[in-house]
């Protein structure tokens, strides 16, 4: 079956702009999470939405927000990008109550120039 | 907050030997999974191996396994037979489920090389 799809792989902003990054789950996947990843910081959470409903959020600015869709594709926006906010996006989705690991997507690679 | 930590920011193996990849976890629950991911230059996590914390077996999967020590709150993982696709970034994770969702903390990964 197909894996999680993550749209664009790549992406060019400017500062000040935002971006909408999407993932598509694996059927049946309901759970959808996000992390970022960076050299600094390494991988850090975002959000986790099931069932169209955002169920865990981490530490970060409310210029990061994200939806899942009825179909469980989800979307993150970012606005306002800052440098900062250069990094590789990950999705990652799963089956909540099973223990199964995560399957991820290949990402997207933001540059904010 | 669970915090997860690797000691090892890298480590080289000769193709054919092993190599441990160290982990240990800060976490007060006693029902977690634990997981090891490899990432590649290609930039997709793949799962590598996972262990549920109420089983003490160890887990394996082919050439991959791990010492899994509750009580240390350890989780190891042996490469055996290194092969040169083994080369990659490799992140230990931790989870734990809840009503409140779930999320996977992240140790800040080991890359291992594999030299032919």
């Amino acid at each position: 079956k197909a894996g999680v799809t993550q749209t664009p792989r790549y992406l060019i902003k400017t500062r000040g702009q935002q971006v909408t990054l999407s993932c598509s789950p694996i059927s049946g996947h309901r759970s959808v999470s996000w992390y970022q990843q960076t050299p600094g910081q390494g991988l850090q959470f975002l959000f986790e939405y099931f069932s169209e409903t955002q169920r865990n959020k981490g530490n970060f600015p409310g210029r990061f927000s994200g939806r899942q869709f009825s179909n469980s594709r989800s979307e993150m926006n970012v606005s306002t990008l800052e440098l900062g906010d250069s990094a590789l996006y990950l999705c990652a989705s799963s089956i909540p109550g099973t223990g199964d690991g995560y399957t991820f997507g290949s990402g997207t690679r933001l540059t904010v120039v | 907050a669970q915090t997860v930590t690797q000691s090892q920011p890298e480590m080289s193996v000769q193709e054919a030997e092993t190599v441990t990849l160290s982990c240990t976890y800060d976490t007060s629950e006693s029902d977690y999974y634990l997981f090891w991911y490899k990432q590649p230059p290609s930039r997709q996590m793949i799962l590598v191996i996972r262990q549920e914390a109420y089983k003490q077996q160890n887990a394996t999967e082919n050439r991959f396994s791990v010492n899994f020590q509750k009580a240390a709150k350890s989780f190891s993982l042996k490469i055996s037979d290194s092969q040169l696709g083994d080369a990659a970034m490799y992140f230990c994770a931790y989870r734990r489920e809840g009503a409140a969702g779930n999320k996977l903390t992240f140790g800040g990964g080991t890359r291992v090389l594999v030299k032919p």
